[in-house]
């Protein structure tokens, strides 16, 4: 069983310029979390998408975005980036978005924005 | 959401039980009990959960007080390769499903 990975594992941009995170959920999972963990922090929630759609949002801008694909895979992307935006980026993966549910972690994509 | 407080740090000798501590004084009813843990370098993995009685499984066991205002997490003989940020959460029944993540208690283990 192949768990959640995420690419690219590093990446390094310029103020103003867009990115996009891609994850990979692990097999059988319809729900996808994304975190940004700044260091020395606890992962802070930006949004969650089960079976394609939207399913929660943190306090997040809406430069942050996301989708969902049919094969439950998903993408972030930040548009107009901030330094403050330097972080490692955690895509998590689970079977349901209820709250008895384990969520399975990838290993995050470090962000530099210079 | 409600919140956790734990401490910033604990440490423990390899082998040794470790007890880690978490205060929710203002959980409420329907709030389940999440630990997770981050080991360096890597995404945070569920480590056990419960709702109000005390569960056990391969990893560790978790106590909850019986007015669940506190839980503590417990490690029954621990590793260097526990060594790890150790994160409580407190998981709403309903409306938004993310996990809540605070500071956490970074756990160093001495050989």
């Amino acid at each position: 069983e192949t768990g959640v990975t995420q690419s690219p594992t590093h990446l390094i941009k310029t103020r103003g310029q867009q990115v996009t995170l891609r994850c990979s959920s692990q097999s059988g999972h319809n729900t996808v979390s994304w975190y940004q963990q700044a260091l020395g922090q606890g992962p802070q929630f930006i949004f969650q998408y089960y079976r394609e759609e939207e399913n929660g949002r943190g306090n997040f801008p809406p430069r942050f975005s996301g989708l969902q694909f049919p094969n439950y895979s998903s993408e972030l992307n930040v548009n107009a980036l901030e330094l403050d935006d330097s972080a490692l980026y955690l895509c998590a993966s689970s079977l349901e978005a209820g709250p008895n549910n384990e969520q399975f972690f990838g290993p995050g994509t470090r962000l530099t924005v210079l | 959401d409600a919140k956790t407080t734990q401490p910033n740090s604990m440490e423990s000798n390899e082998e040794e039980p470790v007890h880690l501590p978490c205060n929710h004084s203002t959980i409420s009813g329907t709030d389940y009990i999440h630990w997770y843990r981050q080991l360096p370098s890597q995404g945070p993995e569920y480590v056990i959960h419960g709702l109000t009685s005390n569960v056990n499984n391969r990893m560790a066991s978790l106590a909850i007080a019986e007015d669940r205002k506190s839980s503590t997490l417990i490690l029954h003989r621990a590793t260097l390769r526990d060594a790890a940020v150790y994160y409580c959460i407190l998981r709403l029944y309903t409306g938004r499903r993310a996990l809540t993540f605070g500071s956490g208690t970074r756990l160093q283990v001495q050989p």
